[in-house]
């Protein structure tokens, strides 16, 4: 069964709208979970990674003002785009790993359609 | 940044044959990874080879790591068509877990 549960799927939305994804572990509890986006036939970039009880860590280039990340609880990661533009129409992916440089598991991804 | 090259970025088969993929990474490492994705789904992890390995096997899966030359590859023998994917190779070096992934290779099997 899934390791990984990410919702919503497919979200479309208006331009100016926020919307939140969510990420959730079910098999153990993760203190770290990883955001990516894809953009269509390109490979993954990370975003953020995720850490419960303090702060996100941002990549370079990565706005933490307009990708919030709340990491509340051990199995529990969201991601809101706030203010949406098309340009921030892609595939977002998080993912969790049992111990530091193990393997990843994904969630299922969210494609986001901004109007 | 993007820490792996991939190439090819396209190939395509027929059913039977065997797949070599390439990946040359910049940095050195603790173990670089590969990563399967079928179309606008999340990635499904293949194998995980570590810096002090040369070769591991998986079933049809066998991946090579040759640090001198930052470079790995990945051969899926005997191809079938439900090999059709997106492969991935990620690195991981030490910046507290998080890989960094490949551009990727699209690899298309014909029945």
């Amino acid at each position: 069964g899934a390791v990984v549960s990410q919702h919503p799927s497919r979200v479309i939305c208006k331009s100016g709208t926020s919307v939140k994804i969510e990420c959730r572990s079910l098999d153990f509890q993760a203190t770290t979970m990883f955001w990516y986006r894809q953009f269509p036939k390109q490979s993954l970039m990370l975003m953020a990674t995720s850490n419960e009880g303090s702060k996100a860590t941002y990549e370079q280039g990565v706005e933490k003002d307009k990708f919030l990340i709340n990491h509340a609880s051990l199995t529990l990661s969201t991601l809101t785009v706030t203010s949406a533009h098309p340009e921030d129409s892609s595939f977002y992916i998080c993912s969790v790993h049992r111990s530091p440089g193990e393997k990843l598991f994904f969630g299922s991804g969210t494609q986001l359609s901004v109007l | 940044s993007q820490q792996g090259e991939e190439d090819p970025q396209a190939l395509s088969i027929q059913e039977g044959e065997n797949a070599t993929m390439n990946c040359s990474y910049k940095t050195s490492i603790n173990n670089l990874q590969w990563y399967r994705q079928n179309s606008g789904r999340g990635l499904v992890h293949l194998i995980l080879i570590r810096s002090n390995e040369r070769e591991k096997h998986s079933g049809r899966l066998r991946v090579t790591l040759d640090t001198s030359k930052k470079s790995s590859s990945l051969l899926i023998t005997a191809s079938r068509a439900a090999d059709t994917a997106s492969y991935f190779c990620a690195t991981h070096y030490n910046q507290g877990g998080k890989l960094i992934f490949g551009q990727g290779t699209e690899l298309s099997v014909k029945p």
